[in-house]
Formats: C-alpha cells, structure tokens, sequence
C-alpha cells in the first residue's frame, strides 16, 4: 500500500476563517511533508517533520501552522489567509533515511481563498 | 546552487518515442526521480536512478543520467495518448534533512 489520502478535496475559505487540511499515511513512514504548489509551477516545499518533529520550515508565513499528532498523520493549520494562498496543498511522506527515500504524494488539497 | 531547469513543453505523436530532459546543478545529489502529474491530480512516482548509475530500465521507461554535464533525461518508448501529463524531474539533497528539489515541469502533449 503506497497511498497516501488528503482531506478534504477542495476548501474555499474567506479571509478571516480558520480551517484545516489532513494528511494520512499508513506505510510506516517517518516522514512527512507539505508543499504548495501554484498552476504550471513546481511544488514548493513548506515543511517537513521527521519523527514527529518539525526539522524544515521554510520561511512560510505564520498564518500556516503544521501539525503532526502522530507517526500517521499531519495536519496544516489555516488562519488568516490571502488570496493569493489559493493553491494545490500536497502531503507526501517517505521512509527517511531508507535510500531511496522516495517520497509518495497525496491527491492534493484544492483551496481557494476568497 | 539550487536550480533544477527543464524545458516547458513537448509535443509528440502516440506511438512515437518521448524524451524530456532535465539539467540540475547541485552535484552532491544521491538520487534523481521523475514524477507525473495529470491534471488536478498529486504526483505520481515513475522511477528514480541513483546517481552513480548511467542508466536504468523499467518497461516502457528509460533514464540517462550524465554525471559530468548534470544532465538527466527520461525517454518514454511508443508514446500513448495517456502519457500526456506534466513530468517533473526532482534531485535529492543530503545537506541537513533530506529533501527535492523540483524541476520547472514539462508538459508533455500526445497526439492521436
């Protein structure tokens, strides 16, 4: 099983609402990531936890805060968001440490912010 | 540095042979992969080479990888009309935590 699910598909949300996005996984796998990703363009890394633990955050804003309750699943936390946040929000994990720590990638999350 | 360049579009008809190139430049890479991406969708593994390898095999699939000229390719052979898709070649970086750096993306178009 190489499946990794992201709830909900698609998430409209206003400017002042807080909402969350969820990530599972149940390959055994150590680490997880999120990564936004705009039309055309590349997925860009936000975070990685490793081990429960935060280990990159690439300079993202505040008003997203990433959660990982446990070894199965990260959640990203949205409060305050900009309209030009609408993105692609994908989940991937991978065995760290394990070459060749592929990482395999959720269906996405659709947000759009109003 | 960091980037990873890949040209933006190709265009080829079903049945014939596709490669799409990708250049990257940070040498101490471990591993390189190719992903696909269909419309709306996630990021689907294709295959990955490590970066001592030249080249490797899988079906329909073949990797080139030149070390000296950073330069990786993925030819797929007899082209089909569900190969049309976004394909993103990515490299692994083993300073600090493990992590890709994703290429530009090519679009990929087959024709009937």
């Amino acid at each position: 099983d190489t499946e990794v699910t992201q709830t909900p598909k698609h998430l409209v949300m206003g400017m002042t609402n807080k909402k969350s996005l969820k990530c599972e996984q149940h390959m055994g796998h150590r680490a997880m990531y999120w990564y936004k990703q705009k039309a055309k363009k590349p997925p860009e890394l936000m975070f990685v936890y490793s081990y429960e633990k935060l280990s990159i955050n690439e300079s993202v804003p505040s008003r997203f805060s990433p959660e990982c309750p446990n070894s199965s699943l990260l959640n990203l936390h949205l409060h305050a968001l900009q309209p030009e946040d609408s993105a692609l929000y994908l989940c991937a994990s991978s065995q760290e440490g394990t070459p060749p720590d592929t990482q395999y990638f959720g269906p996405g999350t659709r947000l759009t912010v109003l | 540095g960091e980037d990873v360049e890949q040209s933006l579009f190709l265009s080829v008809r079903e049945g014939d042979s596709s490669v799409i190139n990708c250049t990257y430049t940070d040498s101490s890479s471990t591993y390189l992969y190719w992903y696909k991406q269909e419309p709306g969708a996630g990021l689907q593994l294709l295959t990955y080479i490590f970066s001592n390898m030249d080249m490797k095999q899988d079906q329909r699939l073949t990797v080139l990888l030149n070390k000296k000229d950073k330069h990786l390719s993925l030819r797929i052979a007899d082209t089909q009309t569900g190969d049309s898709a976004i394909y993103f070649c990515a490299e692994g970086l083993t300073s600090g935590t493990y992590k890709y750096i994703f290429g530009t993306g090519t679009r990929l178009k087959v024709l009937a």
